[in-house]
């Protein structure tokens, strides 16, 4: 059972535009929501992150946007650039059951010239 | 910045055979995690340890092993080797939330 729900599988985006990428948990002992970046055989790497207590959090580009009562996050990228072609996964993690992050199924990401 | 560094990055082992992974965390990051993905898949949590002790275990089989020793480095052990091990290895670490993912070690069993 799939414990964060991720979708779409796929996107494609024209560049400059805007990149949404959603997910859905039902386990509300879940307190960290991180986003990763993942390029084909490399390391995901941290994009950016939230915690329930927050509704919107922006770094540059990318937005998270947290809804606590529907149980559900999304990454907003804004000005989509062909750099930005990737895997994106959702996570989601509880602090006090040591931090292991179960992720979403993965959005590949294809942002046209 | 300091990266974590895992190796080797590729290994090739028949069935039946041994695998041992390293992994070098962050320096004076205290929390170790391994995670498996396969083709397509998301990465899955395998186990983790906190301050050298085995903190957290997830869908590790039995023929697979690990620890985390003295220096902070960690390693995973993997015995009896099946045709769906081959995947990537991941080794993050931690100091408080964020987790800082290594390059991957790639398996391929023949």
């Amino acid at each position: 059972q799939q414990q964060v729900k991720q979708s779409p599988q796929s996107l494609i985006v024209q560049k400059g535009g805007i990149s949404i990428i959603n997910c859905a948990y039902e386990n509300t002992a879940f307190d960290y929501f991180p986003w990763y970046q993942q390029f084909p055989g490399k390391g995901p790497a941290l994009l950016i992150a939230i915690r329930p207590d927050v509704s919107e959090k922006k770094e540059g580009r990318f937005t998270i946007s947290f809804n606590k009562s529907a149980k559900q996050f999304s990454l907003h990228i804004m000005d989509s650039q062909p750099g930005d072609s990737a895997t994106y996964f959702c996570a989601a993690s509880m602090g006090n059951q040591g931090g292991k992050l179960i992720f979403g199924q993965g959005t590949e990401l294809s942002v046209k010239p | 910045a300091a990266g974590v560094i895992q190796s080797p990055r590729h290994l090739i082992k028949e069935k039946r055979e041994t695998a041992t992974l390293k992994c070098y965390p962050i320096p004076r990051h205290d929390t170790v995690y391994w995670y498996q993905q396969g083709p397509g898949q998301d990465p899955q949590f395998l186990i983790s340890f906190y301050e050298k002790m085995q903190s957290d275990k997830g869908s590790i089989p039995d023929r697979f092993s690990a620890q985390q020793f003295s220096d902070y480095h960690s390693e995973l052990n993997m015995s009896s080797l099946e045709l769906g091990d081959s995947a990537l290895y991941f080794c993050a670490s931690s100091l408080r939330t964020e987790q800082f993912f290594g390059p991957g070690t790639r398996l391929t069993v023949l």
